[in-house]
């Protein structure tokens, strides 16, 4: 399976800032998903990061609060804009190859504290 | 609508066999899958099913039946690092959205 690196793994910061989250994946893949996982949750996607074009968001998401960029096959980010308490999460990347029997794989997560 | 449920918690002994059960209601169902996420860590992909019947790898064996809408997760002789959550999730409307339950956490003691 893929090899996927995300960027940074934990951060804290101040409400009101932003932060970018990098995925970067060893190779070509069809589909990258960006999750969230709140505390002793389950995860929710929060978009599909489309290459060369706007991503496809998730009711209850929108792009203000969470741009994405995908501009190319291997390499998407996520920024967590005006950030709030209530977006301190871990923030997943995962990918997959379109297709029968692929399940999607993730990235080690970004720990995200907003104070 | 979109569910998918398995229970919240379970408990079981070092070395027997424990059953995670996991039934959904999807639009255009395109398979299930299982995942194992250690605490604090991400989610690592176990096991796939778009069949009906049991699909085994090792200790862990998962079970599809489409037309009940009904998966379990298998698991046998119990190591104490097999304590974690499994999550159930599906593919919904082809092979773009992966919706995922709420998560088992499972406690194996000695």
């Amino acid at each position: 399976s893929a090899v996927i690196s995300q960027k940074p793994s934990r951060d804290i910061c101040q409400r009101g800032t932003s932060l970018t989250i990098q995925c970067q994946v060893d190779s070509q893949v069809t589909m990258m998903f960006w999750y969230r996982q709140q505390p002793g949750q389950s995860l929710t996607l929060i978009a599909t990061a489309n290459q060369g074009s706007e991503a496809t968001y998730e009711s209850g998401f929108v792009i203000d609060k969470f741009p994405i960029s995908r501009p190319n096959l291997t390499f998407s980010t996520l920024t967590v804009s005006n950030m709030s308490p209530e977006d301190s999460s871990i923030y997943l990347c995962s990918v997959s190859v379109r297709g029968e029997n692929q399940p999607q794989h993730f990235g080690d997560g970004t720990r995200l504290s907003i104070l | 609508g979109q569910n998918i449920d398995q229970p919240t918690e379970m408990t079981a002994t070092e070395g027997a066999i424990v059953q995670i059960n996991c039934t959904y209601q999807t639009s255009g169902f395109n398979g299930l899958f299982w995942y194992q996420q250690h605490a604090g860590e991400a989610p690592t992909f176990l096991s796939y099913n778009v069949l009906d019947g049991l699909e085994e790898k090792g200790r862990f064996s998962s079970f599809l039946s489409r037309s009940k809408g009904y998966s379990y997760l298998l698991l046998k002789e119990l190591q104490m690092k097999d304590s974690a959550s499994y999550l159930c999730a599906s593919y919904s409307g082809g092979y773009n959205k992966l919706i995922f339950g709420a998560g088992t956490r499972l406690a194996v003691h000695p």
